[in-house]
């Protein structure tokens, strides 16, 4: 059974608190993608990756950062929180073939105080 | 820039009645789309997808899809819904560019069905 992986469901942090936000995937997949999920505004796209120590900017990449030291492993970095990033973070991966469904891991939902 | 549309936030249905998800994108050429579904407490799975070939697609759970090319639309249905319906629905689209996806999701609609 395929799957993506989220080191923690839920995370309460301090403002200006650095974040770090673990994904692990078992798929060999060489793309994966760090969204964060709000009501009314559905999944938006921070960061992605598509091989290791690549990455892309997203839609919405400020204040983020990210790392993919291994193909499997890509962290999501908040290099010092705010409340406005208090959300629900989802980290996905897939296959850079011509068939890119996306797998999606259980979701990270941080508040930010 | 892309985009994807779902035009309805939330529908409240009753079971047995018929359901219809609109979906729009904005970009032409090459266009793979999806639709996704998350269910109360439980993370993102793939209900559908099209690539290519026959423009009606089916998912799981009954569900089904139907890509118009000339109105740019991938709207979801099912002919009657059950209470385990009830989640909220995602579609999405990805277009290759650059040599790497470009994946774009719609804000979501979410079905209440009621027993």
């Amino acid at each position: 059974d395929v799957k993506v992986t989220q080191s923690s469901r839920y995370l309460v942090k301090r403002t200006g608190e650095k974040v770090f936000l673990e994904c692990v995937q078992d798929m060999d997949h060489e793309n994966m993608f760090w969204y964060r999920q709000d009501p009314g505004l559905g999944l938006r796209l921070i960061y992605f990756s598509y091989d290791v120590k690549m990455k892309e900017k997203g839609d919405i990449p400020e204040g983020y950062s990210v790392s993919r030291e291994k193909k499997e492993r890509f962290s999501l970095i908040l290099e010092s929180a705010s409340t406005n990033q208090t959300s629900m973070y989802l980290c996905a991966s897939s296959s850079p073939s011509s068939r890119p469904e996306q797998f999606f891991g259980p979701g990270t939902r941080l508040t930010v105080l | 820039a892309q985009s994807v549309s779902q035009h309805n936030h939330h529908v409240i249905l009753s079971e047995a009645a018929s359901l219809e998800l609109g979906c729009n994108y904005s970009y032409g050429g090459t266009v793979n789309l999806f639709w996704y579904v998350q269910y109360p407490g439980q993370h993102l799975q793939l209900l559908l997808k099209y690539f290519s070939g026959d423009p009606l697609v089916k998912g799981i759970k009954g569900f089904e899809a139907e890509f118009i090319k000339s109105k740019f639309s991938f709207n979801l249905r099912k002919p009657s819904v059950q209470w385990s319906d009830t989640a909220e629905y995602f579609c999405a689209g990805v277009r290759f560019s650059g040599g790497y996806q470009k994946v774009t999701f719609g804000t979501g609609t979410k079905l209440q069905v009621i027993p």
